[in-house]
C-alpha cells in the first residue's frame, strides 16, 4: 500500500529536549516536505527536499532541521524545542520534477507535538 | 512570495445542496498549479482537485468542480449534491510550476447538515 508514515503520532515533551519526527514514503517520490498546522494559520511549509541531499527552507524553518540521506526518509529534527513549536506536523511526498509530477502531495497522518 | 487567502473560516450546507468555497491568491508567476485539499476529522489530508494555470478549462472531479479565474486570481471550489462525508476542513493551495514551495490558505471548515 502506497503511504507516508510518520512517527510518533503523538508526543509530549519538555522545552530543550531534542526530538526527531520520522517520515518515510514507499512511493519512490523525489519530493518530500514538512508542514505545521496551527489554528487560524493553515498549513505552513517548514522545509522541503527536491531529492537526496537537496533540502531548502520553506516559510517557517526557524528552530527546525532536516536531512535527506535516503530517498524514502525525511526526518524533522527539533534540536531545542520550545512551547511555540507545539503544533500538528505533517510530512508529505510527491513525484518530483523527474517524474512528470503535477503537484499532488501524499500526506502522512500527522504528528501532534506538545512542548511544555 | 505567494499568498493564498480563504475568507470563509466556516460554512455549512444542507445535505444534497450545492456549496461554493472561495479562494484567492496573489502571485507574479504565469505558470503554476492550484489545488484543493480536504482534511476530514481523521486529519488525513487528501487531494480533491487540481488545476493547471495554463489550462483555461475548469477542472472537474465527479461532484467537485472549480471556477478558475486567472486574471482575477480566484479559484473557488463547488461541491454539488453535498454528502455527510464532505464534512471537513478544505484548504486551497498554490505551487509554482518549478514545483518546490507550496502555499496553503487558512482553511474553510465545511459542515454538511443532514
Amino acid at each position: 500500500e502506497a503511504q507516508v508514515t510518520q512517527n510518533p503520532r503523538y508526543l509530549i515533551t519538555v522545552t530543550g529536549k531534542k526530538l526527531t519526527v520520522t517520515c518515510s514514503q514507499n512511493m519512490n517520490h523525489e519530493y518530500m516536505s514538512w508542514y505545521r498546522q496551527d489554528p487560524g494559520l493553515g498549513l505552513r511549509q517548514i522545509y522541503y527536499s527536491m531529492n537526496v541531499e537537496v533540502t531548502d527552507k520553506g516559510d517557517v524553518p526557524e528552530g527546525y532541521k532536516v536531512s535527506r540521506k535516503e530517498k524514502r526518509n525525511f526526518p524533522l529534527i527539533l534540536e531545542s524545542p520550545s512551547p511555540n513549536q507545539t503544533s500538528l506536523y505533517f510530512c508529505a511526498s510527491g513525484g518530483g520534477a523527474g517524474q512528470g509530477w503535477t503537484g499532488e502531495l501524499f500526506f502522512g497522518e500527522g504528528s501532534r507535538l506538545t512542548v511544555l | 512570495a505567494q499568498t493564498v487567502t480563504q475568507s470563509q473560516p466556516e460554512m455549512s450546507v444542507q445535505e444534497a445542496e450545492t456549496v461554493t468555497l472561495s479562494c484567492t491568491y496573489d502571485t507574479s508567476e504565469n505558470n503554476y498549479y492550484l489545488f484543493w485539499y480536504k482534511q476530514p476529522p481523521s486529519r488525513q489530508m487528501i487531494l480533491v482537485i487540481r488545476q493547471e494555470a495554463y489550462k483555461q478549462q475548469n477542472a472537474t472531479e465527479n461532484r467537485f468542480s472549480v471556477n478558475f479565474q486567472k486574471a482575477a486570481k480566484s479559484f473557488s471550489l463547488k461541491i454539488s449534491d453535498s454528502q455527510l462525508g464532505d464534512t471537513a476542513m478544505y484548504f486551497c493551495a498554490f505551487m509554482k510550476h518549478t514545483g518546490n514551495q507550496f502555499y496553503f490558505g487558512t482553511g474553510t471548515s465545511l459542515t454538511v447538515i443532514p
